[in-house]
């Protein structure tokens, strides 16, 4: 079974600073999507940005970024010029490209942004 | 862009009583929903995969008799925490794949409902 880890389980970062979060997968899969998911103090859940594994390039959405290692196994986050408004718990996630639309989710890290 | 509905988005109800979370795709249709469980500052639980016109799928651990859930349309699906206990208190969340290109879909979550049992 896929399991995705996230061992920060709080960050901080000073406003317009960039802030990393790290996320680790495990799957034998080699065909599968990866996501970056926020949950703002609102619980609405928003797709912040996606990977699909066989794409080298890393997927970049305006401020969010990610650095995928494939063989490694690592998919971070880099949030840039952080926004007030980016204060909130992201959830990484693993999706099998083969196996249906099931999510299978890390732990969470709350970030919190200071002014 | 797609959206899912949730109804009610909170819930107060005595122990022992029956409660039903409603999950809608308002401008598409859904063959498959998934039901989340969330207790705070923790991660999403999975709890069952919704299949319209057939049995949900419940992973591991969750209790079917407990938890009843009904895809009765491509639009529609319910939760009903039956004989809810204290226990049950928590936040659930739909969700709702879309299809937004050949092959490819989208999860579409729903904003939640919050239980609190009695």
């Amino acid at each position: 079974a896929q399991t995705v880890t996230q061992s920060q389980p709080e960050m901080s970062v000073q406003e317009a600073e960039t802030v990393t979060l790290s996320c680790t997968y495990d799957t034998s899969e080699s065909d599968y999507y990866l996501f970056w998911y926020k949950q703002p103090p609102s619980r609405q859940m928003i797709l912040v940005i996606r990977q699909e594994a066989y794409k080298q390039q890393n997927a970049t959405e305006n401020r969010f970024s990610v650095n995928f290692q494939k063989a490694a196994k690592s998919f971070s986050l880099k949030i840039s010029d952080s926004q007030l408004g980016d204060a909130a718990m992201y959830f990484c996630a693993y999706r099998s490209s083969l196996y249906g639309n099931k999510l299978v989710f890390g732990a969470g890290t709350i970030l919190r942004v200071k002014s | 862009g797609a959206v899912v509905s949730q109804h009610p988005s909170w819930v107060i109800c005595k122990s022992g009583t029956s409660v039903k979370i409603e999950c809608r795709s308002l401008d598409f249709q859904a063959t498959t929903m998934f039901w989340y469980r969330q207790f705070p500052k923790q991660s999403l639980m999975l709890m069952a995969t919704s299949n319209e016109g057939s049995k949900a799928t419940y992973e591991q651990g969750v209790e079917k008799d407990k938890f009843l859930i009904n895809h009765a349309s491509l639009t529609l699906s319910t939760l009903t925490v039956t004989s809810a206990h204290p226990e049950d208190s928590s936040f659930y969340i739909c969700s709702a794949p879309r299809t937004v290109r050949s092959s490819y879909n989208e999860q579409f979550f729903g904003p939640g409902t919050r239980l609190t049992v009695l």
